[in-house]
């Protein structure tokens, strides 16, 4: 069965700084994807970025990257120069190949402080 | 242009009730998704459909009947709404053979209150 954790249940940034967020999987599929998606406070899921089991660079989305690191199974958001509109509630999943749904872990609350 | 919308965005309901939510999406995808989001934001499958066709049924209620009249429409019908029902439903789409591994675009959620 899969499974993402996130072991970051909030994380406070001060405005301009990067912040990472945590995330690692389980899988014994050896295809999957990995996305990271945000939620602000009016509730809406925005999709941010996403990394592939076979792709070799790490993706990059603006001022999202994903430290994809696979022998350690660990698939981090980072954010560059934080804005005060990047607080939300930010969440990790999975897919593999056989099965569509996404798999999410339970989450990480960034604040961005001024 | 929303991507994927749902109707209503709330619903208060009283127990015992039967309630519908719509999802429509104009992306062209050919899978849609339910997911529900319970009060301490955790997230999950509910029910998948490709094509018209159900593909996942994860272990929900039989309360719970989703319909697909078309690629483009995915409905979830709720009968004898319970307290624990009281959540936010997302409704999904992707087009799994896209580059980008099939990302799934949500819908802005329905906020089910059940009194």
């Amino acid at each position: 069965a899969q499974k993402i954790t996130q072991t970051q249940p909030g994380m406070f940034v001060q405005e301009k700084e990067a912040v990472t967020l945590d995330c690692t999987y389980d899988t014994s599929d050896p295809s999957y994807g990995l996305f990271w998606y945000k939620q602000p406070s009016s509730g809406e899921m925005i999709f941010l970025i996403y990394q592939g089991s076979y792709d070799q660079q790490n993706a990059t989305e603006g001022r999202y990257s994903l430290n994809f690191q696979k022998a350690r199974k660990s698939a981090n958001l980072v954010i560059s120069a934080s804005q005060l509109g990047d607080s939300a509630m930010y969440f990790c999943a999975m897919r593999d190949t056989g099965r569509r749904a996404l798999t999410f872990g339970s989450g990480t609350r960034l604040q961005v402080q001024p | 242009d929303t991507a994927v919308s749902q109707t209503p965005k709330y619903l208060v309901t009283q127990m015992g009730n039967d309630k519908s939510i719509k999802c429509e999406q104009n992306l062209g995808h050919d899978t849609m998704y339910w997911y529900k989001q319970d009060s301490k934001k955790f997230l999950k499958i509910m029910f998948s459909y490709n094509n018209k066709e159900l593909i996942i049924n994860e272990t929900v209620p039989n309360r719970f009947s989703p319909k697909s009249p078309d690629k483009a429409h995915l409905n979830l019908h709720i009968n004898s709404l319970e307290l624990g029902d009281s959540a936010v439903y997302f409704c999904a789409s992707s087009h799994p053979g896209l580059a980008g591994g099939g990302t799934q675009y949500f819908g802005p959620g329905t906020r089910l209150t059940v009194l």
